[in-house]
């Protein structure tokens, strides 16, 4: 079965620091790839996502992803981070060939300070 | 327009007595998903359905939970005999149709207390 793994569990930046934040899934076939977001007090949504075509995919508010397909990896990135992306960053992985589940990674929470 | 709502959004309950949480999805998504978030341990995914077929319950932990969903709509997820293991927030969330290329839409959650 097809897993996700965030290595960071809780980063902390300074405004203007640039972010990366990793996943790895494990699954050697076709994967559909996400990232979903959840600010305090909200719910989750989706930041961006990864079907097929260009591997570098760009989402809302500044965030990009690097879909890399020998590395199993779908690092999410932003060159300057505000105090209002702190928040709780949710990787997921869907096997299409096999099921329309999505399983999501433990999440990082990541807290920008002003 | 209005979007995944869940009822209650807080349930404290006694160990050993059942509960039952509700999930209104967004009208006109056929697929619907059930989701547990424990404190350090992310998404876990429950159930899932999708139109008419049979659910996909493979993410039931055990057989103290199940779920069903009526008339394509509306969704209730049961826990019997509750354990303290079972605290957490649980999600519902909702797509247009069944296959990730949709977008799924996340309710408030209801956070689940068994003292």
């Amino acid at each position: 079965a097809q897993s996700v793994s965030q290595h960071n569990h809780h980063v902390i930046l300074s405004e203007a620091a640039s972010l990366e934040l990793g996943c790895n899934y494990s699954y050697g076939g076709t994967v559909n790839l996400f990232w979903y977001v959840q600010y305090p007090g909200q719910h989750l949504q989706l930041l961006l996502k990864y079907f097929s075509g260009d591997p570098l995919v760009k989402g809302i508010k500044g965030f990009e992803a690097e879909f890399i397909k020998s590395k199993f990896s779908f690092n999410l990135r932003k060159p300057s981070v505000q105090w209002s992306d702190t928040a709780e960053y949710f990787c997921a992985v869907n096997a299409p060939e096999r099921d329309d589940k999505i399983i999501f990674g433990k999440g990082t929470r990541l807290h920008i300070l002003p | 327009g209005a979007g995944v709502s869940q009822s209650p959004s807080n349930k404290v309950t006694e160990k050993g007595k059942d509960v039952e949480l509700r999930c209104d999805p967004i009208s006109g998504h056929t697929a619907l998903y059930w989701y547990r978030q424990s404190l350090g341990q992310g998404l876990e995914f429950l159930i899932y359905f999708q139109g008419n077929s049979a659910p996909d319950k493979s993410g039931l932990p055990s057989d103290r939970f199940s779920a069903e969903r009526t008339g394509g709509s509306v969704s209730t997820l049961t826990i019997q005999r509750t354990q303290q293991e079972d605290s957490a927030v649980y999600l519902c969330a909702s797509s247009a149709q069944g296959t990730a290329l949709y977008e799924q839409y996340f309710g408030p959650g209801t956070r689940l207390t068994v003292t």
